[in-house]
Formats: C-alpha cells, sequence, structure tokens
C-alpha cells in the first residue's frame, strides 16, 4: 500500500463553479477524514466516516460541501458554487480504530484548491 | 481562546543546536490524547507521537523527546542536535474524544515553522 493517495493535487477554478475531490484511503482502513488547511493555520476538522457512514460533520461544513464514502472505499469531496472563502488545501486521512479519540492518522499530501 | 496554542510561529537554529516547540492546551476534559505530526514541505503530515492525559512519562526516540505536564497543561517537543532535515511546520493536536465536539476530530494549533540552517 502506498499510503493515502489524492486526486487532483492542484485545482484551479473560477468562482460559482463545482469542484470534486477524490481520496484513497489506506486499504485496511476502516476509518477516513477530512481536513481544511488554509495558509499559516493547522488543518481543521470537517468530517469523517467509519466505512460508508458520515458519522460527524463540524460546522465548517457548509450546505455547499458534500463528502461521500459510497462502498467504504474511497471517498469524494465536492464543492458546489465555490466562493473564493474556499481556497485552501483540503487533506484526507485514513486511520483505523485505536479507541474513541485515540486513532493515528495517516494524511494524504491534499488536493490545493484556488478560487480565482 | 484556543484550545491548543502554539506560540512560536517561527523558530531558526543553526545545524545540530537543540531546539524545544512550545505546545500549550486547554480542556476541561480529563480524558484526551495529544498529538504532535510533522508536515515537511511536500505538504503530507506525518504523525511523530501521541500521548494519552492518563500517561505523563516523557518519551525519548532518537534525537526527538516529548515532556508533557498536566500542572501547566504543556506538551513540548525538543529535537537534540538539529538537523536540516529537521527543517518543517511542526503542528500539536488535540483530541477530545467524550466533549461535543466531535469523537474523532483533531484540533490543531497553528504550527511551528522550524528552520535548520546549515
Amino acid at each position: 500500500d502506498t499510503g493515502v493517495s489524492q486526486n487532483p493535487r492542484h485545482k484551479i477554478t473560477k468562482r460559482g463553479q463545482n469542484v470534486t475531490f477524490r481520496c484513497d484511503p489506506i486499504s485496511e482502513h476502516n476509518r477516513l477524514y477530512w481536513y481544511r488547511q488554509t495558509l499559516g493555520q493547522g488543518p481543521e476538522f470537517l468530517t469523517y466516516f467509519q466505512n460508508e457512514a458520515q458519522l460527524e460533520k463540524s460546522r465548517l461544513l457548509s450546505d455547499r460541501f458534500s463528502a461521500e464514502r459510497p462502498k467504504g472505499s474511497f471517498s469524494t469531496l465536492e464543492i458546489q458554487r465555490t466562493e473564493q472563502g474556499d481556497s485552501a488545501m483540503y487533506l484526507c486521512a485514513s486511520s483505523s480504530y485505536e479507541g474513541r479519540g485515540a486513532n493515528v492518522l495517516t494524511f494524504g499530501a491534499g488536493s490545493r484548491l484556488t478560487v480565482l | 481562546a484556543q484550545k491548543v496554542t502554539q506560540a512560536q510561529t517561527e523558530i531558526s537554529v543553526v545545524e545540530k543546536e537543540d531546539v524545544t516547540l512550545d505546545c500549550v492546551y486547554e480542556t476541561r476534559d480529563t480524558t484526551y490524547y495529544l498529538f504532535w505530526y510533522k508536515q515537511p514541505p511536500s505538504g503530507e503530515l506525518v504523525f511523530l507521537i501521541r500521548r494519552n492525559s492518563f500517561d505523563e512519562q516523557n518519551e525519548i526516540s532518537g534525537r526527538y523527546s516529548w515532556n508533557f505536564q498536566k500542572s501547566t497543561s504543556s506538551f513540548n517537543f525538543t529535537i537534540t542536535a538539529s538537523q536540516v532535515v529537521d527543517s518543517a511546520v511542526y503542528f500539536c493536536a488535540l483530541s477530545e474524544p467524550y466533549s461535543g465536539g466531535g469523537a474523532d476530530g483533531l484540533t490543531f494549533g497553528k504550527g511551528t515553522h522550524l528552520i535548520i540552517q546549515p
């Protein structure tokens, strides 16, 4: 296994367009997370899945954002009607379950979104 | 108030110097976890250590060591004999599994950019 893979690595789009990011986690990991990181800040939690179930969504995940993990393997994060404030690095991570709150996350290299 | 404070935005040292990165956290929970992650220029965060709130033993791993002090709510990270390859942004993170803010979401600090000059 080569780790967590994210595509595309870079996306430039115009305001109002929709974008979709894909994450392929480590195959034996049943948990998958999405974080957002803006310049000079730490990652901020967006949502996570256990298998195909989306168990938690942060208040940062507005209704323009939707995440899916249809078969409990890869996940997609879609942003509709993008705004300039959506420009950020979108990080995906996966983990196996080690205990509530104790999970060690393996991160992908991220998908950088620039909204013009 | 921030839950995880990394007051040092940037630190620059010369290779072979020792350097300590500070992390102060805030939680009302008795059960929590603290983490350090490294983010090199490639962008991929790399796990370094996890510590639970009941284990205050300091830990050493090669040139890395961690000092966890519940009395001061700090979890500091020291690199001994720094090397250029240690240059990265280092993040401290807190997990509060029994608070209302999400069972598995980590709260990260803003990070400390460590520059090791040759």
